[in-house]
């Protein structure tokens, strides 16, 4: 398996932009997640689907931020307008939600957002 | 909310040595799993070891293995005969519909 999958892998971007991030998840996997991981806050959850729905964004930072997962095997993390305390590496992650798996969650390599 | 919590915010190692990370938790649930996640340099993600809390027999991989007190709420790793490649942040997590992160134990690997 290609394992999840994170595009861009590096973003630099001015204040002010739209920054999408997109992620794949391992297919047949029904969980899917979008963690934040700074210095200052380490590893956040921002929020989570399962089988594409949003089950909690209570971790999304602002009204700045959006989430989409409009099927399976596509997801979406959008700032706009994007600030310099954006900056952060995101993760994707994504699970299978069965006792066999042991919902151990698997992470894609991330993508690095600058924003200067 | 569950939380975890890592006390070490870092710890060195002797090549070849032995060395244990703690971690606590906290939850009132009965069944759930528990995760060490080891992320190098590369910032990469990777599963080092998993324990079902319904589990007692404690799990292992390799020359990793976790001592999981569930009365006590506390799952540790124990890293045998360390290796340079060991050197990384190593995040101990919780899994309960959701997973959580503690805040890492950076390890050095000294040759």
């Amino acid at each position: 398996d290609a394992g999840v999958i994170q595009s861009p892998r590096h973003e630099v971007t001015e204040m002010g932009q739209e920054v999408t991030l997109r992620c794949k998840p391992i297919s047949g996997h029904d969980y899917l997640f979008w963690y934040r991981q700074t210095m200052m806050r380490g590893l956040e959850l921002l929020i989570y689907f399962n089988n594409n729905v949003p089950i909690d964004d209570s971790g999304m930072p602002e009204d700045r931020f959006s989430a989409k997962m409009p099927n399976a095997s596509f997801s979406t993390l959008k700032i706009q307008p994007s600030e310099p305390r954006d900056s952060a590496v995101y993760f994707c992650a994504s699970s299978l939600a069965s006792s066999g798996s042991g919902n151990t969650i698997y992470f894609g390599e991330g993508s690095w957002l600058t924003v200067v | 909310a569950q939380t975890v919590t890592q006390s070490q915010p870092e710890m060195s190692v002797q090549e070849a040595e032995t060395v244990t990370l703690s971690c606590t938790y906290d939850t009132s649930e009965s069944d759930y799993y528990l995760f060490w996640y080891k992320q190098p340099p590369s910032r990469q993600m990777i599963l080092v070891i998993r324990q079902e809390a319904y589990k007692q027999q404690n799990a292992t991989e390799n020359r990793f293995s976790v001592n999981f007190q569930k009365a006590a709420k506390s799952f540790s790793l124990k890293i045998s005969d360390s290796q340079l490649g060991d050197a990384a942040m190593y995040f101990c997590a919780y899994w309960d519909n959701d997973m959580r992160f503690g805040a890492g134990t950076r390890l050095t690997v000294k040759p």
